[in-house]
This record gives C-alpha cells, sequence and structure tokens, in this order.
C-alpha cells in the first residue's frame, strides 16, 4: 500500500494557480516533515519545497520562492502546494515524500502531473 | 556552474562494480557535507538508497542491499556511490542530494546501464 497519493494537478494557462494535495496513511503524519520533489518530463528531480511535523518552519527552493506555499493539515494528515503565478517551466510531476529535516526521503508517492501552457 | 555534478550515463557490465559520482562545486567542502542516494527505475518515483558523511556516520535505506554503499574523494571533492555485484535490476537513474544554502539539491543524475 503506497502510503502518500498526490492529486490537483492539471493543465493550467501561464499566471494560473493550482493547489496540490497529497493525503498520507498508514503513518503518524505529525511526526514527520514533508516535502514536495518535482521532475520536468525527461529531466532530473528538483526538490520544491519542505515543511517541518508542526507547520512551525517551512523552506522552497529559489526557482518558486515568492510564488509557492507549502502547508499541512495534521489533523486530516494531508499535505498541500499553493502555486500561484505558474511559468511554462513548472510543468512536472510532482511527489510528495516523507522527509525534509532529514535528507531521508524514504517514501514517496506516485506524482500528480502540473502541466502549464498556452 | 551547478552544486552538483554527475556523470550523465555510465556503463559496466554485470557481476562487475560501478563507482557513481557525485562532485560538489569548487568552495564547497564534501567533508562538511552528508550525501543522499536515490535510485529511479523508468515509471517509479524515487527510492532512497543511503546517505554518508564518514565511515562513522552513515545510513542504509530499508531494505537496501549491502552491495550499495557511500563513501567520498576527499581530492576530488566528491561523494561516491559503489555499487558491487551489478545486477541487471540496478539499471536505472542515480541522484545524489545535499543540504545547501537552506535547500535541498540534488545533482543532475547518472544513467547507469548494466550490459
Amino acid at each position: 500500500e503506497v502510503p502518500l497519493v498526490e492529486s490537483g494537478g492539471g493543465v493550467v494557462r501561464p499566471g494560473g494557480s493550482l493547489r496540490l494535495s497529497c493525503a498520507a496513511s498508514g503513518f503518524k503524519f505529525d511526526d514527520y516533515g514533508m516535502s514536495w520533489v518535482r521532475q520536468a518530463p525527461g529531466k532530473g528531480l528538483e526538490w520544491v519545497s519542505g515543511i517541518k511535523w508542526n507547520g512551525g518552519s517551512t523552506g522552497y527552493a529559489d526557482s518558486v520562492k515568492g510564488r509557492v506555499t507549502i502547508s499541512r493539515d495534521n489533523a486530516k494528515n494531508s499535505l498541500y502546494l499553493q502555486m500561484n503565478s505558474l511559468r511554462a517551466e513548472d510543468t512536472a510531476l510532482y511527489h510528495c515524500a516523507r522527509g525534509y529535516t532529514s535528507g531521508e526521503f524514504d517514501y514517496w508517492g506516485q506524482g500528480t502531473l502540473v502541466t502549464v501552457s498556452s | 556552474q551547478a552544486v552538483l555534478t554527475q556523470p550523465s550515463s555510465l556503463s559496466a557490465s554485470p557481476g562487475a562494480s560501478a563507482s557513481l559520482t557525485c562532485t560538489l562545486r569548487s568552495g564547497i567542502n564534501v567533508g562538511t557535507y552528508t550525501i543522499y542516494w536515490y535510485q529511479q527505475k523508468p515509471g517509479s518515483p524515487p527510492q532512497y538508497l543511503l546517505s554518508y558523511k564518514s565511515d562513522s556516520d552513515k545510513q542504509q535505506g530499508s531494505g537496501v542491499p549491502s552491495r550499495f554503499s557511500g563513501s567520498k574523494d576527499a581530492s576530488a571533492n566528491a561523494g561516491i556511490l559503489l555499487i558491487s555485484g551489478l545486477q541487471s535490476e540496478d539499471e536505472a537513474d542515480y541522484y545524489c542530494m545535499i543540504w545547501h544554502s537552506s535547500a535541498w539539491v540534488f545533482g543532475g543524475g547518472t544513467k547507469l546501464t548494466v550490459l
């Protein structure tokens, strides 16, 4: 059973917004930091953002800083990524992963595809 | 110049060993970093393999065979993933990662072909 399932991806025009979600199960969600990692088609991995277990600290890659907000709802075992001012270069498969303060991202979802195109 | 540089591809024979390098940009000292390694097969999310800072500070991922090990080459300012006894199932993309300037940074990845 995959403990992380992403949703919310789709096709959006440049300048548009999307909110990605990640539903966690099978582990104590509020014990772990969480991250979003993306992969453009045919390209490598890029860490996007991370959040500590209690939401008290977050981090962002320079490429998305100011346009993206990570959040979590521990009562709902859910992680979110609000993406604004989307650009063509944001087109990618977005994975949520368990881990942030440690680089041991030990569980990954299958990802949700975001396509930014006019 | 990228923070982490990996060769784009590497080929090796079954049963042989493969050494995958992850070179840190000049001015970033490999000795002060923990290097994390991931394996990704087509159509699947990445899988955590191991982390290595020193021989006394290293971790193997859950269920990861001991054929996978980490090390560093200080003279080359590089982290190394060594895969011994190569098997066809080891054919995959491999990524290194470090925590740098308050962000996780991945290398560009190495495509390992076992033939």
